[in-house]
Order: structure tokens, then sequence, then C-alpha cells
């Protein structure tokens, strides 16, 4: 089937907006996460659903900085009141359950806050 | 807090030549270690997975070894054409799921 998409793939905000980003998953992955990368940097980790029940947020940067996934598929990453440094591309993966599943990644969302 | 490191950060090589990449981590405890490739503006696309049980994976011009207790990786990539041009980056999962990554190493295939 299709593999996880995203959307939009680029935005660009002004400080201070805010904005909701979307990752529909592979169909059937009862996992999602959400990870930041930065320029000339790998991935970092956000925060990671098991179908609705967000298990892991340890990597959320800071309070403005909330995401949901409510019926355990489509999740949204949302930031609010957005600061130049929250530009990068935003990753999101999903997997099968289990410790040794792979995680299947999206073409990311590229946002830029001017 | 588990630290992944890649070594070259960058690569310039001729086409035809093998060449290796190199991942370490520190924190043993792992599932397992993945290899991604990433090309400029795209997401990441798996290339191999080693279970910490494993290792070694092989895939075409591709073969990753893994050696958890001294926390290292490695890519050999044979015979480099251009087309392999690209960011490669490696992951150690985490137990709790997540993925950590290294910063990556640029290559350069020259034709």
């Amino acid at each position: 089937g299709a593999g996880v998409s995203q959307s939009p793939r680029y935005k660009v905000a002004k400080r201070g907006q805010d904005v909701a980003l979307r990752c529909d998953p592979i169909s059937g992955h009862v996992s999602l996460f959400w990870y930041q990368q930065a320029l000339g940097q790998g991935p970092e980790f956000l925060t990671y659903f098991q179908n609705e029940a967000q298990l892991d947020k340890s990597g959320l940067p800071s309070d403005r900085f909330f995401a949901e996934r409510p019926e355990g598929s489509v999740s949204t990453l949302k930031i609010q009141r957005t600061q130049q440094e929250d530009s990068a591309v935003y990753l999101c993966a999903s997997s099968l359950p289990g410790a040794a599943s792979e995680q299947y990644f999206g073409p990311g969302t590229r946002l830029t806050v001017t | 807090k588990q630290e992944v490191t890649q070594i070259p950060a960058a690569l310039s090589v001729p086409e035809g030549e093998n060449l290796v990449l190199n991942c370490s981590f520190t924190d043993s405890a792992i599932y397992n270690l993945q290899w991604f490739r990433q090309d400029p503006g795209k997401g990441l696309t798996s290339l191999l997975l080693i279970q910490s049980s494993q290792r070694e994976q092989t895939s075409g011009r591709l073969n990753a070894s893994l050696d958890k207790s001294s926390g290292r990786s490695t890519l050999y990539i044979a015979a480099s054409q251009p087309g392999d041009s690209a960011t490669y980056l490696c992951a150690v999962k985490e137990y709790g799921n997540k993925l950590v990554f290294g910063a990556g190493t640029i290559l350069r295939v020259k034709s």
C-alpha cells in the first residue's frame, strides 16, 4: 500500500504564527513517531504514539509543541507562536508494534519561520 | 544518554571505489541499528536493518555489520556509483522505541 504521507510539504510562517503539520501513517501501523531535523544534523526524536496514546513526549522542545492522534491513525503536530529556531524539517515515521519493528519515514515537512 | 557518532562527516571518492562508513554508539542496550539514505530535500530511505542479535546484513552492493559489545557498526559500499551520492545516516533503536541518529556522512561519488 501507500507509504507514510505528510502535508504540507513546505510551510512558511511568520514568527508568532501557529502551524499544524499532518502525518498519515501506513495503514495498520499502530506506532507513530515525530522527529525534527535541523539543517546539517540527524533527526531528533520529538514524540511517540501507540494507537491514540502518547507514550513518550520527552523530546518536545517546549510547551509550544503539541502532538495528537485522536483516533489512532492520522497525527497532527502543532507548533504555537513559532520562533525562528523552529525552522527545520519535521519527519513522521510509523511502524508495526514490537520493539524490533522497522520505522518507515515520510518525506517530511520543511518549516521556515521568517 | 545515548550518543551516535558517524565518521567521516564527508567523503568524496571516484566512481568504482569500495568504501566504508563508520558509526559508533555509547550505550549497547539497543534493539536494532538501521542505516538510512537521505537525498537532498527528501525523507529517509531505509537501507539495512540489523537486529541486536545479528552480526551483519547484506543488500546488493551494501553490507552492514554490527558489533554491539563495542558499540560499532560499519556500512560497506562496493563498486560505488555516482547515484550513491547522498547523506548516509545511522540510527540505533533504544528501549522505549525511539531512534537516536548520528549526524550523517555526506558521500559524493565522482564520475
